[in-house]
């Protein structure tokens, strides 16, 4: 299967501190990157859906403000989580599609901890 | 009516067992059709998927779908305890949309 890489694994920071994560197709150009939080025990919500060169189309209840997204190439998509909270604190994952290709490739996901 | 149902379970097996995995979804238009699994803690991975009507067999993976009845099952033969983990059913509306996720089954293997 494609490989999407995400960075960093695991991120602890300060409150209010902003904190980026990165998504990166390694072996596919990444026409479409979608952005998922987790919260223990949950399933995946979806924050929102990044195609390359454009702006990024959030789910409702999700502040576009305070999480940014870009996708400013085939290969990698960003999430900015900005003025972080400890309510921030959750597992991001990304994940990417090609093309007609219907199936999603997740990243290793982003373990954020807010003090 | 949520668009994907699973139960959540847990879903306790003895290894060995068949251990069988069901999802219904609600909207006809789903084409495609993905089971993925997440150990905890980890993201998802992809483990089959499934496209026309009737059953596919990958390993000691089979899939089942049946459109008619919006439902699409997976069943693991000789479960393994490395196959405890949370099972997310995905159907697809096509590629220019996003994947709808159930809400996932755990199951666990009993060694």
């Amino acid at each position: 299967g494609a490989v999407v890489s995400q960075h960093p694994s695991r991120v602890i920071c300060k409150s209010g501190t902003s904190v980026k994560i990165e998504c990166r197709s390694l072996d596919f150009q990444a026409t479409t990157m979608f952005w998922y939080r987790q919260f223990p025990k949950q399933s995946l919500m979806l924050m929102a859906t990044s195609n390359e060169g454009s702006k990024a189309t959030y789910e409702q209840g999700v502040e576009k403000d305070k999480f940014l997204i870009n996708h400013a190439s085939l290969t990698l998509s960003t999430l900015t989580v900005t003025s972080a909270h400890p309510e921030d604190s959750s597992f991001y994952i990304c994940s990417a599609r090609s093309g007609e290709w219907e199936k999603l490739f997740f990243g290793s996901g982003t373990q954020l901890s807010v003090l | 009516q949520k668009e994907v149902e699973q139960n959540s379970g847990p879903l306790s097996v003895p290894e060995g067992a068949i251990a069988s995995l069901n999802c219904t979804y609600s909207d006809r238009g789903s084409q495609s059709f993905f089971w993925y699994r997440q150990y905890s803690g980890k993201s998802p991975e992809l483990i089959m998927s499934i496209y026309s009507n009737g059953d596919k067999e990958d390993g000691r993976f089979t899939a089942q779908l049946n459109k008619a009845s919006q439902y699409v099952s997976l069943l693991i033969r000789d479960s393994q305890p490395s196959d405890s983990a949370t099972y997310l059913c995905a159907p697809s509306l096509g590629s220019a949309r996003q994947l709808t996720f159930g809400s996932g089954t755990q199951l666990t293997v009993l060694p």
